[in-house]
């Protein structure tokens, strides 16, 4: 089983929809959990950082984590075009381990 | 913009060669990181210095191996190259450990 699973999409949805993303992990060593949006030929950028379970909102992005069930999730509402890009969970204990990406397009 | 810079953008090389990846962090970041992105792996952690140090090691090869300059400007170099090397090489700097900020990204070609 790999440390990090990640369903790579690609995943469609019509302008101002609420985008449901989501990760699976194993290592129950993990504490810190992040979301990184990575666009086309860019490197990736930090979009939420969440230590340990709970919710954490930021503007229309909430970021939730549940540790007992080792599933992370990434909600994005209002979605724009602007939004279209590859999301990459992230978590750490001594080394991050980042899954392989979900591309998600918003249809205008 | 996140403030690191890589150099150079793209770069076409043959089997065999060796060459060398460079790494501007953001003002004040004392830790450096580099990362392989490619298709099948995603983005593989390689390894991270912190104020010139060795801090911490991922899934690097032998054949590759990094600095950190007193400067703190980073090289990562990649030797005796496979055609499976060819991938994008990020670098990324931080203050703390969560909070990492990517260049824009090498793109390396192994012909």
């Amino acid at each position: 089983q790999k440390e990090v699973e990640q369903d790579p999409g690609p995943l469609s949805v019509p302008e101002g929809a609420i985008v449901s993303l989501n990760c699976t992990y194993s290592n129950s060593a993990f504490q810190y959990f992040m979301w990184y949006r990575q666009y086309s030929r860019k490197g990736p950028e930090l979009l939420m950082y969440t230590y340990s379970s709970g919710n954490k909102e930021d503007g229309r992005f909430t970021a939730q984590v549940d540790k007992s069930s080792k599933y992370i999730s990434l909600f994005i509402r209002d979605s724009q075009p602007s939004d279209s890009a590859t999301y990459l969970c992230a978590m750490r204990d001594d080394k991050i381990i980042f899954g392989k990406g979900t591309r998600l397009h918003i249809l205008p | 913009d996140s403030g690191v810079t890589q150099t150079p953008k793209h770069l076409i090389t043959a089997t065999g060669q060796r060459v060398t990846l460079r790494c501007s962090p953001r003002s004040g970041d004392l830790s450096v990181y580099w990362y392989q992105q490619s298709l099948d792996q995603g983005l593989q952690f390689l390894i991270q210095y912190y104020n010139g140090e060795e801090r911490a090691k991922g899934n690097i090869l032998e054949r590759f191996s990094a600095q950190q300059f007193p400067d703190l400007h980073s090289e990562l170099n990649l030797s005796s190259l496979e055609l499976g090397d060819s991938a994008l090489y990020f670098c990324a700097s931080s203050v703390d450990a969560d909070t990492q900020y990517f260049g824009p990204g090498t793109r390396l070609t192994v012909l």
